[in-house]
């Protein structure tokens, strides 16, 4: 079936420092891909996508790239900051009809000042 | 400005009552979609629509209620068959077949 696998939190990382949070996916067809972040108490943001193989998607200083041959989708950033501690969510979409979206587990970050 | 509302922000339930959550947004979007959060935990899809006067059960529709009589509007009731009612219900909307937007959250507790 469809799936999104992402890693297990949380993360902790000091201000400054290089982020990189795996997301990996199962689907049919080609999906388009997601990252979502969520701030305490708060809904879901949309904070970069991809629709297509290579694609890459940036925003707010993070960025993935859609990665069809390691089925991948990985979100980057080269400096946090201490105001980017949230959750993350990867997410995708199927593109072959029907409009439900599967999201992962979500990685909670935690940036230390 | 457009959006998506949800209210309140808080909900209370005591045992074998019926709560309704609402949802609106001026977006137009066709679609839209209840998920259920609890905490550490994705998202789960409770029910969503594509379109007024039709709904489709996602994957945790026992105990929930929707209706969709207007395209801005897809209130979510919780009802007493729901024996664990405790989370954080996320409303999205979207058009077909593109990005999911997301409103502020309800959490609902109970009494």
């Amino acid at each position: 079936g469809n799936s999104v696998t992402q890693m297990e939190g949380p993360v902790t990382l000091s201000e400054e420092a290089f982020l990189t949070i795996n997301c990996t996916y199962t689907a049919t067809g080609y999906p388009s891909l997601f990252w979502y972040v969520q701030y305490p108490g708060e809904g879901l943001q949309l904070l970069l996508k991809a629709t297509k193989a290579d694609d890459k998607g940036s925003n707010k200083g993070f960025e993935a790239t859609y990665r069809k041959e390691t089925t991948s989708f990985h979100l980057e950033k080269g400096s946090v900051q201490v105001s980017d501690s949230a959750v993350y969510f990867c997410a995708l979409r199927l593109n072959t009809g029907g409009f439900k979206t599967i999201f992962g587990a979500g990685t909670r970050l935690f940036v230390k000042a | 400005d457009g959006g998506i509302t949800q209210s309140p922000k808080y909900l209370f339930r005591k045992e074998g009552q019926n709560v309704t959550l609402s949802c609106e947004q001026n977006l137009n979007h066709d679609a839209m979609y209840w998920y259920r959060q609890d905490p550490g935990q994705g998202l789960r899809l409770i029910y969503y629509s594509q379109i007024v006067n039709d709904f489709q059960k996602g994957d945790i529709a026992e105990g929930y209620s929707v209706s969709r009589e207007k395209k801005e509007s897809f209130p979510l009731t919780v009802t007493s068959a729901q024996k664990n009612p405790t989370a954080f219900y996320l409303c999205a909307s979207s058009n077909l077949q593109e990005t999911q937007y997301f409103g502020p959250g309800t959490r609902l507790l109970v009494l």
